[in-house]
This record gives structure tokens, sequence and C-alpha cells, in this order.
């Protein structure tokens, strides 16, 4: 059975940094880009960024994140990371892993939110 | 403002087909032809309906089908179901140069089942 779980989500200040984690079971994860999906909490789906797998390894993000999110895969691990600092409010949401292929999401995780806020 | 355009909302009864339409902006949609379907239910993750425009996932009913017609692609759903009733988004694959690999989502689609 294929499976995403997310963690790393909670609250944090504005200016502040976290670290999201997705572990991933039931499918050939090295050969699969993986993303970060978020939405805001009665909003709509907005891609964050994407990891190429470890052939291409190249990494790619959304305007409004780049230059404050980095992410990162571990294949021995089976796991992608997003890295955030810089956090805003507009950044409040829930987090998404999705693998894809196609040019589409296949898969995702149950997600894990984040709330950034004094 | 989303890159691409979907109505707030559509509905239809039971047994009835509907059509959710989603134009490109910016983005041209009929270019790439890289433009996916997904499905939200309250609460839940998203679920991959339709890929590379017209494709469906294995487990997908064949009730769902989708096409792109200019600069617009569409989502139809025939023999409509209580259980279609959800959200329902477009998304398109953006690569201006080659091996660039970014993605935008329409604002969403409220889909009720009367």
């Amino acid at each position: 059975e294929v499976q995403l779980v997310e963690s790393g989500g909670g609250l944090v200040q504005p200016g502040g940094s976290l670290k999201l984690s997705c572990a991933a079971s039931g499918f050939a994860f090295t050969t699969y880009p993986m993303n970060w999906v978020r939405q805001a909490p009665g909003k709509g789906l907005e891609w964050v960024s994407n990891i190429r797998n470890v052939s291409e390894n190249k990494m790619h993000y959304a305007d409004s994140v780049r230059g404050r999110f980095t992410v990162s895969r571990d294949d021995a691990k089976s796991s992608v990371f997003l890295e955030m600092s810089g956090l805003r409010a507009e950044d409040t949401a829930i987090y998404y892993c999705a693998g894809d292929y196609g040019y589409a999401f296949e898969m995702w995780g149950q997600g894990t939110m984040v709330t950034v806020s004094s | 403002q989303s890159a691409l355009t979907q109505p707030r909302s559509v509905s239809g009864s039971p047994g009835q087909s509907v059509t959710i339409s989603c134009t490109g902006g910016t983005i041209d949609i009929g270019t790439y032809n890289r433009v996916s379907w997904y499905q939200q239910h309250p609460g839940k993750a998203p679920k991959l309906m339709i890929y590379e425009v017209t494709k469906r996932p294995s487990g997908v009913p064949d009730r769902f089908s989708g096409s792109t017609s200019g600069n617009t692609a569409s989502l139809t759903i025939s023999g409509l179901q209580a259980e279609d009733e959800a959200d329902y988004y477009c998304c398109s694959h953006v690569g201006m140069h080659v091996g660039m690999h970014t993605w935008v989502f329409g604002g969403g689609t409220k889909l009720t089942v009367l």
C-alpha cells in the first residue's frame, strides 16, 4: 500500500523556521519526483516545491517561497523534507507531500498543519 | 489570483452530467497538454482523477473524463452520484524551459449534487 506520512507541522512565530518531513512507503521512492503542495484554511491548492529524482538532482520552487524554503530528499530513508525559514502569516496552511507521475500528483499524504502566528 | 480560472460552483442532479471548465490566462493549456484534475472531499487530501488532459488513473470511474479546446480544459462527470459532491481543482504543469518543473492550480470548483 502506498503511503506518504507528513510530520513536523506546528505553531511558529513570524520570521521563524520549521522543517517538515514526509516518509514514503509502498512504491519505488527513488524513481519518483516529489512535491510539496499547500492549502491555506478555506482556500485552494498551491504548488510549493518539487525535487527531481536522484538522476536529475534538481529542485524547483514557487515564486512565493523561493529563497525562503529548501526542499531535499534522503532516498536511503525514503523521505523528503521541506525546510522553511522567514515564515509569514500567509504561509499558514496544510502542507501536503505528493509524488508526481505524468506531470500530475499521483499520490498524496494526509498533510501537516503549519500555523504562523504570534 | 489564479493563473487558471474555474467557476466557483456547479451543481447537478443525480444521474445528470456536469462539466467544469478551466481556462488558462497566462498559461497556454492547449500547448502543454499537461492538465490534471483533483477531487477533494472536506477534510481529506486531494485525489488525482485525470492526468495529461484525458487519462484516468487506475480505479477512477469512467464517468470522469477530461478534454481541452483551445485554452480551456474541461472535466465532465456523467451519471452524477452523491459521492461526487466535492471540490474539484484543475492544474497545469508549466515548463517554460526544458528541465523546468512548476505547476499552477485553478481556484477550485465546488460541485453540489442536488
